[in-house]
């Protein structure tokens, strides 16, 4: 059964800390993304990769980082969380690109940021 | 105008009736489309691609109109399970949008 595990469900911070959200997936999959989705604004995309050390920014990569380091794993980082931060991040892999695009989602990190 | 628009709903029906949610694009040179469905407080999963010819996967019917831009679902015979958000996915080249997804309540 295909997987992609986020390593929190919940997570709480505070303003000004350094927040790491890690990813992995065993499908071996090349591309993998880091979205946010935020009520009435779907998924916005933050960053992607579509292999080992590459990164690509998506449309909101303000405030955020990425690392990936291992084909599997895929890390978001927020430097120094903000309020505005809060929501719910979920992390995909995929295949590369074709016509036939279906990306697996992790549960998802919901995110508060006091 | 946003890349990718749909009715938020949300959309409440009785079992077994036949509900429809149509999703429009701004980008004429959009390629793939596709519908997800997510359950509250899960994570999306592919429900069907979109074809130009149209297609059919049991209850659900997916339409593409390129020359008007938009994609349609068909859901027949309603069941409580089909309650979800359903999300419209258009892909351009390399970029995959999401759109903001329609709600859907089946009542008993």
């Amino acid at each position: 059964d295909v997987k992609v595990t986020q390593s929190s469900r919940y997570l709480v911070k505070r303003t000004g800390e350094k927040v790491f959200l890690e990813c992995v997936q065993d499908m071996d999959h090349e591309n993998m993304f880091w979205y946010r989705q935020d009520p009435g604004l779907g998924l916005r995309l933050i960053y992607f990769s579509y292999d080992v050390k590459m990164k690509e920014k998506g449309d909101i990569p303000e405030g955020y980082s990425v690392s990936r380091e291992k084909k599997e794993r895929f890390s978001l980082i927020l430097e120094s969380a903000s309020t505005n931060q809060t929501s719910m991040y979920l992390c995909a892999s995929s295949f590369p690109d074709s016509d036939y695009n279906e990306q697996f989602f992790g549960p998802g990190t919901r995110l508060t940021v006091l | 105008r946003k890349e990718v628009e749909q009715d938020p709903g949300p959309f409440n029906v009785p079992e077994g009736a036949t509900v429809a949610f149509n999703c429009t694009y701004s980008n004429s040179a959009s390629q793939s489309f596709f519908w997800y469905r997510q359950d509250c407080r899960k994570e999306p999963k592919l429900l069907m691609s979109v074809y130009s010819s149209g297609n059919e996967d049991g209850r659900f019917t997916a339409q593409l109109n390129r020359a008007s831009q938009y994609i349609s679902l068909l859901i027949r015979d309603s069941k409580l399970s089909d309650s979800a958000t359903y999300l419209c996915v258009v892909k351009e080249y390399d970029k995959v949008i999401f759109g903001p997804g329609t709600s859907l309540s089946v009542i008993p």
